[in-house]
């Protein structure tokens, strides 16, 4: 059974520019969220979507945006990128109850220069 | 909103010797509790999971969890360390809101494991 995907693995970025990062769920899981992580902030909840709604969103500005497709496949969009947005980039996904639990993705390292 | 705190940023054990990683946890009902590892430059593996299930949790790779509610604790030992058992450990709560779920991380204890 394939694991969560997310593309790319690596990508760099100039302040200012746009970026959309993409997760492939598990076969047959609903359920995707990402998460931010960064040594001073550790791993921070962006948002959660299931059945191409969002039913979830985290204390991010708006510039974070995502959207779920009708496969569940997921994108995450950050406009105007800033210097802290360099972050590895999680996506975790699940049947769609938290009691399953959540299978999580290599990441996509964001570098903004 | 659920939250974890882990009570050691750095824990530092003997190969072959036990492995206690403390978390306790807040929560205002019966929580969904999650351990998960995180090795160099990896994603996250998840070692195990507290549904209001049994509160002696087994997960993979020997490691297991108690979920204790009288102490708000669900600590994560291992009766033996190993070299690979060297990585980042992630207590996690999962937060529902808006009908969703949002997993709330502490905010790590880093594993040494010396020969």
């Amino acid at each position: 059974k394939a694991g969560v995907t997310q593309t790319p693995r690596y990508l760099i970025k100039t302040r200012g520019q746009q970026v959309t990062l993409s997760c492939s769920p598990i076969s047959g899981h609903r359920s995707v969220s990402w998460y931010q992580q960064t040594p001073g902030q550790g791993l921070q909840f962006l948002f959660e979507y299931f059945s191409e709604t969002q039913r979830n969103k985290g204390n991010f500005p708006g510039r974070f945006s995502g959207r779920q497709f009708s496969n569940s496949r997921s994108e995450m969009n950050v406009s105007t990128l800033e210097l802290g947005d360099s972050a590895l980039y999680l996506c975790a996904s699940s049947p769609g109850q938290d009691y399953y639990g959540y299978t999580f993705g290599s990441g996509t390292r964001l570098t903004v220069v | 909103a659920q939250s974890v705190t882990q009570l050691d940023s750095h824990v530092s054990v003997s190969e072959g010797t036990p492995v206690l990683l403390r978390c306790n946890y807040s929560s205002s009902y019966s929580p969904s509790l999650f351990w998960y590892v995180q090795h160099p430059n990896k994603g996250l593996q998840l070692l195990l999971k507290y549904t209001s299930a049994a509160t002696l949790v087994k997960g993979i790779n020997g490691f297991e969890a108690e979920f204790k509610k009288s102490e708000t604790s669900f600590h994560l030992t291992k009766p033996s360390a190993h070299m690979s058992d060297a990585a980042e450990y992630f207590c996690v709560v999962s937060d529902s809101g808006n009908s969703g779920y949002a997993l709330n991380f502490g905010k790590g204890t880093s594993l040494l494991v010396t020969p």
